[in-house]
């Protein structure tokens, strides 16, 4: 069976720091990896998505994940973050594109100045 | 082009009503799922639709909880006597193919539906 793990619930950073939002999956089959963002109030955005190829994945808002298949880890950074990246973050993993994605129980990123 | 469109965006009810939630797919989407976001916790699959069909519903309540997405008119789900721990977000999501690989989906903000 599929399942995400967030490894931190909430991560405080000092603006301008970098930040590491740690995600691990398990799965006996091949995986499509995403991180969505959610702003308060508002529905989750896709910040980027892993199929397949490069490991290193850049996505928007100056986001980046790597994929790690030997750790089974989908972690995603940021080397200098605004207050404006405050939000949660959630990984997920799907078989397909967007049937039945499997959320993890997200990561609230709080970003103080 | 519109995004997905949920409505109510909050919604209350007493314990016992029914409390329908619904979800206009973005243009040209023939796919639309169901997420519960309980306090604190992540999204929860619940159900996958297509016109007319219900694909997956694997993640619904066995009980009270039924979805639908009609030829003609937005998807929707109903919940009949609600209870407190129905207090939640739900999101729906709408997706184009969902055999090609990559298919995202995409979300609509959510209705907060709250049980009193």
């Amino acid at each position: 069976a599929q399942s995400v793990t967030q490894l931190d619930s909430q991560v405080p950073v000092f603006e301008e720091a970098p930040v590491e939002l740690r995600c691990n999956y398990s799965s006996s089959v091949s995986v499509y990896l995403f991180w969505y963002v959610q702003y308060p109030n508002q529905g989750l955005q896709l910040l980027l998505k892993y199929l397949s190829g490069s490991t290193l994945v850049k996505g928007i808002n100056g986001f980046e994940a790597e994929f790690n298949k030997s750790q089974t880890s989908f972690h995603l950074r940021k080397p200098s973050v605004h207050i404006s990246d405050t939000a949660e973050y959630f990984c997920a993993v799907s078989f397909t594109g967007g049937f039945k994605t499997i959320f993890g129980a997200g990561t609230r990123l709080f970003v103080k100045a | 082009n519109a995004g997905v469109m949920q409505n109510p965006r909050h919604l209350v009810r007493r314990r016992g009503q029914e409390a329908r939630l619904r979800c206009s797919p973005m243009k040209g989407h023939s796919h639309v799922y169901w997420y519960r976001q309980l306090p604190e916790e992540g999204l929860k699959f619940m159900v996958y639709l297509q016109k007319e069909n219900i694909i997956d519903e694997s993640g619904m309540p066995k009980e009270r909880f039924s979805a639908e997405f009609p030829k003609e008119g937005p998807s929707i789900l109903r919940i009949q006597q609600v209870v407190r721990g129905d207090s939640a977000a739900y999101f729906c999501a709408s997706s184009h193919d969902v055999d090609r690989v990559g298919t995202e989906a995409f979300f609509g903000q959510g209705t907060r539906l709250t049980v009193v």
